[in-house]
């Protein structure tokens, strides 16, 4: 079974608008993380958020907000006032368990964002 | 800038070739992460090491290795290369003593290409 599953092979929003892309998780470790990157077309990936299996408040940085929902393993990354930058893959990441130094990322298969003028 | 550097940047090899993939983790980070990314097999956990012994193997092939050095720098090694393993390969550092929200941060890659 996959541990991380992201539905939308690609998603497009206007330049300016709001934009969720949807992440599931399936994991029985009652310790996790979760992350999301960003690939642009040039190949980089680039860190965007992290949310702690504990943490009570969805995180938030800058224009990027997760809404978590524990229940349903769903770690969704909202995007606010989307800007044609923000055109690129998008990738959700789990890490299982919290002890030792062992944090190896699964990563789902990524949603190609289109952000159109 | 993550502050990983890769190199090199872009490797052009034939079949049957022995190849070494350089990775300097951010300055304080003690894991090193190796991750193939390829069409067919998305991204993949090949294997991490943390101060310089390894910690964890993921589907990392037996003409693979890695090591980690004392000075933290990390390579990859990747011999008889066959087509199949034209991919980019990624390395990522974190700090990796500091519990759950351990992040890691990604190189730019380097785009093997086997002929």
């Amino acid at each position: 079974a996959q541990k991380i599953t992201q539905t939308q092979p690609g998603m497009f929003v206007q330049e300016k608008e709001a934009v969720t892309l949807d992440c599931t998780y399936d994991t029985s470790d009652p310790s996790y993380g979760l992350f999301w990157y960003k690939q642009p077309s040039s190949g980089e990936m680039i860190f965007l958020i992290y949310q702690g299996s504990y943490d009570q408040q969805n995180a938030t940085e800058g224009r990027y907000s997760l809404n978590f929902q524990k229940a349903r393993k769903s770690a969704n990354l909202v995007i606010s006032a989307s800007q044609l930058g923000d055109s690129a893959m998008y990738f959700c990441a789990m890490r299982e368990g919290s002890g030792g130094s062992n944090y190896k990322l699964t990563f789902g298969k990524g949603t190609l964002l289109t952000v159109n003028p | 800038d993550s502050g990983v550097t890769q190199t090199p940047k872009h490797l052009i090899t034939a079949t049957g070739q022995r190849v070494t993939l350089r990775c300097s983790p951010r300055s304080g980070d003690l894991s090193v992460y190796w991750y193939q990314q390829s069409l067919d097999q998305g991204l993949q956990f090949l294997i991490q090491y943390y101060n310089g012994e390894e910690r964890a193997k993921g589907n990392i092939l037996e003409r693979f290795s890695a090591q980690q050095f004392p000075d933290l720098h990390s390579e990859l090694n990747l011999s008889s290369l066959e087509l199949g393993d034209s991919a980019l390969y990624f390395c990522a550092s974190s700090v990796g003593n500091v519990g759950g929200a351990d992040t890691q941060y990604f190189g730019p890659g380097t785009r093997l290409t086997v002929l």
